[in-house]
């Protein structure tokens, strides 16, 4: 079946503008997580969402990020008055959930690649 | 505060060489491990899964070990190919649910 896909695959935007980045997980998946990777950086987590539960964003680096997912499938990031250290790649996973000590695996998109100029 | 480490952080082999990836995370209450790999400009691609309650996996050629009380992982992969070449990502699961990575070893095989 289809896998994570994520829209747009580059954006390149001016610093001071907002952007909004796309996920489509797999259909199904309950569980829906967003990261950053950082040139020469490591991946870090961002935020996640579970069902209807109140999402976790503990991860995100300032209040200038947030995210929402709609009637639990699609999400959106939205990076508001975007500056230069935002410039990363922005990968999206999906899982069936991680409320129980089952192993989920979670399943990565390709990934929006976003420079902020 | 959970911490993933590994060793080394690149590599360079011949092909058709036996070699081990090291992956140390500092707290042993995790859910599971996974290990992934990243080619250039690309998505994470999903190797293997452990259980925190199991010892190893496999798949092909991948053999991926798993020592909870210890913190480490080991990445065996036999016989590599030039197409074994990526970045290989270690990634430990929060009981809160998200992953914590490494930053990963890039491996070159060499035909």
């Amino acid at each position: 079946g289809a896998g994570v896909s994520q829209s747009p695959s580059n954006k390149v935007t001016e610093k001071g503008k907002d952007v909004e980045l796309r996920c489509d997980p797999i259909s199904g998946h309950t569980a829906l997580y967003w990261y950053r990777q950082s040139l020469g950086q490591g991946l870090e987590f961002l935020i996640y969402f579970q069902g209807n539960s109140a999402p976790d964003k503990s991860g995100l680096p300032s209040d200038r990020f947030s995210a929402e997912r709609t009637g639990g499938s699609v999400s959106t990031l939205t990076i508001q008055r975007t500056q230069q250290e935002d410039s990363a790649v922005y990968l999206c996973a999906s899982s069936l959930g991680f409320r129980t000590r089952a192993a989920y695996e979670q399943y990565f998109g390709p990934g929006t690649r976003l420079t902020v100029t | 505060k959970q911490e993933v480490t590994q060793i080394p952080a690149a590599l360079s082999v011949p092909e058709g060489e036996n070699l081990v990836l090291n992956c140390s995370f500092t707290d042993s209450a995790i859910y599971n491990l996974q290990w992934f790999r990243q080619d250039p400009g690309k998505g994470l691609t999903s190797l293997l899964l452990i259980q925190s309650s199991q010892r190893e996996q496999t798949s092909g050629r991948l053999n991926a070990s798993l020592d909870k009380s210890s913190g480490r992982s080991t990445l065996y992969i036999a016989a590599s190919q030039p197409g074994d070449s990526a970045t290989y990502l270690c990634a430990v699961r929060r009981s809160q649910g998200n992953l914590i990575f490494g930053k990963g070893t890039k491996l070159s095989v060499k035909p």
